[in-house]
């Protein structure tokens, strides 16, 4: 397995501001994606996070509103931008672990926000 | 598209009952992913389970159990002998490659009761 942390684990923003949530991978992983969980909701892919390269978002979302990077292969930070109270949620980074017989996908422990 | 199903949005049982997760799925590809995730109201995601289209076999560990059927598309969970801890919501999410992005179901909250 691997261990992910995400910083910060929560926090209480004002509408308009924005927040960079940081998710740090204890090894090197070529796939990294960022996921929402909406209160009381399943989770939904924002976008995969591309080393050296601009991120691939899904529909729905766009790199103004969640600018994304990925400096190397342990790390990568989402930032909400200009926040709403509609972008309270959790926050998840995932890595994926890929050997010759085996493939699993992990979760970081997620980064619960709050707009005020 | 690939979609997830889980059409059982809360379940409730007493201590030592089994419970069963449904979990359907569609997609068009014939090599996929299937999963299980557990999430307790800490709010992290615990993987439980990941298993391969071209690899039907049952799976038990421990109190859990896996039972995937192609013909139905369906990927069920049971936890066998409940208890408090096994409250939480599990998830069931599918993969159209390995290492590509998950598709989850809706979500199935379990309540376990003394």
């Amino acid at each position: 397995s691997a261990v992910i942390s995400q910083k910060p684990s929560r926090d209480i923003c004002q509408r308009g501001t924005s927040l960079t949530i940081q998710c740090q991978v204890d090894s090197q992983v070529t796939m990294m994606f960022w996921y929402r969980q909406q209160p009381g909701q399943s989770l939904t892919l924002i976008a995969t996070a591309n080393q050296g390269s601009e991120a691939t978002y899904e529909s729905g979302f766009v790199i103004d509103k969640f600018p994304i990077s990925r400096p190397n292969l342990t790390f990568s930070t989402l930032t909400v931008s200009n926040m709403s109270p509609e972008d309270s949620s959790i926050y998840l980074c995932s890595v994926v672990l890929q050997g010759p017989l085996s493939y699993e996908q992990y979760f970081g422990p997620g980064t619960r926000l709050t707009v005020t | 598209a690939q979609k997830v199903t889980q059409a059982q949005t809360e379940i409730s049982v007493v201590e030592k009952e089994d419970v069963t997760l449904d979990c359907v799925y569609e997609t068009r590809d014939t090599t996929y992913y299937l999963f299980w995730y557990k999430q307790p109201p800490s709010g992290e995601l615990v993987f439980l389970i990941r298993r391969n289209s071209f690899d039907e076999q049952n799976e038990i560990s421990g109190r859990y159990s896996w039972n995937f059927q192609k013909s139905t598309s369906s990927f069920n969970f049971t936890i066998t002998a409940s208890q408090v801890v096994d409250s939480a919501v599990y998830f069931c999410a599918l993969s159209e490659a390995a290492g590509n992005k998950l598709t989850f179901g809706g979500g199935t909250r379990v309540l376990v009761k003394p």
